[in-house]
């Protein structure tokens, strides 16, 4: 399979605990995307890296979110000291080139804090 | 930030039935305009707009961008009861990330 993939698929944490989600872009993908989306609502963004430079941040994100993408192939995002409000499905994509291109989704992990 | 708003919410048609589904969007910094269709998990791509006036058509599907007007429009022709699903604008700018509208929930009734 070329396609984003994402680990886990789903994930059920208690508030207060730190979680790690990957993502492994279509391989020859330079850019590679977080998003968040929760019931009725469109994909929220998050941030976004070329390589393995993160070019841009939501202000919406606060800092117990953390992303990296080392070796400009595969991403994580931590959230530390989760609450509530951050359950959501978090989305990974990734494109090839600069700004004009579609991206690729993976199927996400749902994230539940209980 | 750029919004990005779709109309209508929500939408229920039978088999057969023709649709027009609506995007408008602010028009800082922009580069394209895209239509994904989400069933239950990761959006796929349908269609990216750059230039006014010209159609993107893939079988029963077409959109066209009007960027005069900041507007768009995705066209289901004889729908069938696998178009169902929510159907994402989102619009690209200079710097790379999209802005997604909240999507239009699409059911196509047998």
């Amino acid at each position: 399979d070329t396609g984003v993939s994402q680990d886990p698929r789903h994930k059920i944490t208690k508030r207060g605990q730190n979680v790690t989600f990957r993502c492994d872009p279509i391989s020859e993908h330079n850019r590679l995307y977080w998003y968040r989306q929760t019931l009725g609502q469109g994909p929220e963004f998050l941030t976004y890296f070329q390589n393995e430079a993160q070019l841009e941040k939501s202000r919406l994100l606060s800092d117990r979110f953390s992303a990296e993408r080392p070796k400009g192939s595969f991403s994580t995002l931590e959230i530390q000291r989760t609450e509530q409000g951050d359950s959501a499905m978090y989305l990974c994509a990734s494109s090839v080139g600069t700004v004009n291109t579609e991206a690729f989704f993976g199927q996400g992990t749902r994230l539940t804090v209980v | 930030e750029d919004k990005v708003v779709q109309s209508p919410l929500s939408l229920v048609v039978h088999e057969g039935d023709t649709v027009t589904l609506n995007c408008s969007y602010e028009v800082t910094n922009f580069r394209s305009l895209l239509w994904y269709k989400q069933e239950k998990k990761a959006p796929t791509f349908l269609f990216m707009l750059t230039s006014s006036g010209i159609e993107k058509k893939s079988g029963r599907l077409s959109s066209i961008l009007d960027k005069k007007e900041l507007f768009s429009i995705l066209n289901i022709t004889a729908t069938q009861t696998g178009d169902s699903a929510v159907y994402l604008c989102a619009e690209n700018t200079n710097a790379g990330k999209s802005t997604f509208g909240d999507g239009t929930t699409l059911t196509v009734k047998p």
